[in-house]
């Protein structure tokens, strides 16, 4: 079983919809990211927290809102997506955002998302 | 800036055939890690090997094994007596130290085991 847990796997959404994708670790890891992937594309990194605070955002629209309510969680906010937006967003965790251990991920199994 | 190349977009063979996945990176750091990393159809890309810029020593784990060479700026990766079980999409990413944690990835090589 992943250690990273995502939910809900599926999500269809209409544009003018508000919807949340969820993600869970109990790692005791403190670096959350959220990433993007097209189908047969590699992911795409949107934003990184390290310590609870956002550390980095590739630059991606406002209709994308990441939480992180607590180390061991990672929100992603939706509201107002686009067709272009359905993807398989996919959740990762790190010991740390820096240092040798930081940087290997463990991914969750995605959240696949469909805007109608 | 980074960039990494998987030239084999996909790759079909035989169970028990053994498969190379070619990587080649660019970087102008002189620190930095290469990585793999397995995405079947399940969806969650699984880590499989972490090598620093500084060991060049070959790795092998079961039926997988590394091939690292900085001279061609090449991380190869072999499956040696395939299983239907590796069919998968395969990354290999760089990530610099001065850019922490942001992977660089290829475009994925998609293996296909047929039995």
């Amino acid at each position: 079983d992943t250690e990273v847990t995502q939910t809900p796997k599926h999500l269809v959404m209409g544009m003018t919809n508000k919807k949340s994708l969820k993600c869970e670790q109990h790692m005791g890891h403190r670096a959350m990211y959220w990433y993007k992937q097209k189908a047969k594309k590699p992911p795409e990194l949107m934003f990184v927290y390290s310590y609870e605070k956002l550390s980095i955002n590739e630059s991606v629209p406002s209709r994308f809102s990441p939480e992180c309510p607590n180390s061991s969680l990672l929100n992603l906010h939706l509201h107002a997506l686009q067709p272009e937006d359905s993807a398989l967003y996919l959740c990762a965790s790190s010991q740390g955002f820096t240092g040798y251990g930081a940087n290997v991920l463990t991914f969750g199994a995605g959240s696949r998302l469909t805007v109608l | 800036a980074q960039k990494v190349t998987q030239a084999q977009t996909e790759i079909s063979v035989v169970e028990k055939e053994d498969v190379t996945l070619d990587c080649v990176y660019e970087t102008r750091d002189t620190t930095y890690y290469l990585f793999w990393y397995k995405q079947p159809p399940s969806g969650e890309l699984v880590f499989l090997i972490r090598r620093n810029s500084f060991d060049e020593q070959n790795e092998i784990s079961g039926r997988y094994s590394w091939n690292f060479q900085k001279s061609t700026s090449s991380f190869n990766f072999t499956i040696t007596a395939s299983q239907v079980v590796d069919s998968a999409v395969y990354f290999c990413a760089l990530s610099v130290q001065a850019a922490g944690n942001k992977l660089t990835f290829g475009g994925g090589t998609r293996v296909l085991v047929k039995p």
